[in-house]
């Protein structure tokens, strides 16, 4: 299967320690976008970015959350020093720019637990 | 900014209803709207998309049109079946590169 991956699926971690999430996109996608979901809640935009480049992130976004993509391919999530309230779905989506009808594909997430 | 609204759910028909689910959106310029899917324990998956004034998009029996004027991109499907049960997501893409969601709507079909 060649969708977008997301690993870990779940991450049980303590307050203050910090966690960091990989994505594989689909191959050839340059496009991708890191996305919070909280129960009962949409998708909210935290980051994106076309091959390398950052190109966006969110003003709600706080400076203990950081994301790579080095080479254009794979991205990670870090979150440092980790709060309860950091607890969510963290998803994953890519797109291929070319196309540029907006359509994102999604990984299945992962799960963030705070005690 | 960019936002999408949703008629607050949940929303529960028995089998062979018309089911309808109400989105409006607010942006700057002209995005392309969609509807996703997320089935239990799946993925959030596209259903349905529309990228002009007026286009309808379908899918799986669903259909949506996208209205300028009214600036909604309503969800509607004539016969529902047990296998629709999911959370349905309006969202909005602009041209700035990101999509904007609205809260979901929570569809269960009974038999």
């Amino acid at each position: 299967d060649t969708g977008v991956s997301q690993d870990p699926r779940h991450k049980i971690t303590k307050r203050g320690q910090n966690v960091t999430f990989r994505c594989d996109p689909i191959s050839e996608h340059n496009r991708l976008y890191w996305y919070r979901q909280t129960l009962g809640q949409g998708p909210e935009f935290l980051t994106y970015f076309q091959n390398e480049a950052q190109l966006e992130k969110s003003r709600l976004l706080s400076d203990r959350f950081s994301a790579e993509r080095p080479k254009g391919s794979f991205s990670t999530l870090e979150i440092q020093r980790t709060e309860q309230g950091d607890s969510a779905m963290y998803l994953c989506a890519s797109s291929f720019s070319q196309v540029n009808t907006g359509e994102l594909f999604f990984g299945e997430g992962s799960r963030l637990t705070v005690l | 900014g960019d936002s999408v609204t949703q008629m607050e759910g949940p929303v529960t028909l028995s089998e062979e209803a018309f089911l309808t689910i109400n989105c409006t959106y607010t942006a700057t310029g002209y995005p392309s709207l969609f509807w996703y899917v997320q089935y239990p324990g799946e993925g959030l998956q596209l259903l349905l998309k529309a990228t002009k004034a007026d286009d309808k998009g379908s899918n799986k029996g669903f259909e949506a049109t996208y209205r300028k004027e009214t600036t909604s991109f309503h969800l509607e499907k004539g016969s529902v079946q047990v296998s629709d049960s999911a959370v349905y997501f309006c969202a909005l893409h602009t041209n700035a590169g990101k999509s904007t969601f609205g809260d979901g709507t929570t569809l269960t079909v009974k038999p």
